[in-house]
């Protein structure tokens, strides 16, 4: 019930279009769900985060979608960028305490 | 400002051996949790430590012990380590007032042979 389950698992995408990384949960006790972006040999990187309370959220090219009755989160990369490859974890997590990530999703953004 | 530090980048030891990690929270932060992340795998929560105590433990072994100080940073320690704790030891900082959101150091790659 812990569980984040993320997919694909690789995608890739052409420069310009859309990137678009899914993950569920089942904890319904789960109120932060983070996008972490991590590239080789760094930290996970914050990139944005939502509550439950809201459906999407955007910050510049990168919107999350959460459905809370399905229990379903996604990422939605715009105008995809050669920058943007790197490896896009979600996460949930209670109040403060720890974060449980999905198992990753390798992106390539092919120019 | 800052952010989340750790120490050191790499580390070679073998299996048996003991093992010491290093972290300092990002300024005003007041809360470390340490993440094992194996490779090609997204980072496992090891515990979180908040007032210099242990507030949270995921599913590790005895093994894996930490130790908070009173400026907030944070030690990892991993005895009798064995060939499978081979991985990227990440840290993240919060703070207990300011929210949810944790924030990664650089990590320290860990290579037990």
């Amino acid at each position: 019930q812990q569980q984040v389950k993320q997919s694909p698992q690789s995608l890739i995408v052409q420069k310009g279009g859309i990137s678009i990384i899914n993950c569920a949960y089942e904890n319904t006790a789960f109120d932060y769900f983070p996008w972490y972006q991590q590239f080789p040999g760094k930290g996970p990187a914050l990139l944005i985060a939502i509550r439950p309370d809201v459906s999407e959220k955007k910050e510049g090219r990168f919107t999350i979608s959460f459905n809370k009755s399905a229990k379903q989160f996604s990422l939605h990369i715009m105008d995809s960028q050669p920058g943007d490859s790197a490896t896009y974890f979600c996460a949930a997590s209670i109040a403060v305490q720890k974060l449980v990530f999905g198992q990753g999703t390798r992106l390539t953004i092919n120019p | 400002d800052a952010g989340v530090t750790q120490s050191p980048t790499h580390l070679i030891k073998t299996r048996g051996q003991q093992v010491t990690l290093r972290c300092s929270p990002k300024s005003g932060h007041d809360t470390v949790s340490w993440y094992q992340q194996a490779l090609g795998q997204g980072p496992q929560f090891i515990f979180q430590y908040y007032e210099e105590e242990e507030r949270q433990r995921g599913n590790f072994p005895d093994r894996f012990s930490g130790h908070q100080f009173p400026n907030y940073s944070s030690e990892l320690n991993v005895n009798a380590l064995l060939l499978g704790d081979s991985a990227l030891y990440l840290c993240a900082s919060s703070s207990a007032k300011g929210g949810e959101t944790q924030y990664f150091g650089p990590g320290t790659r860990l290579l037990v042979l």
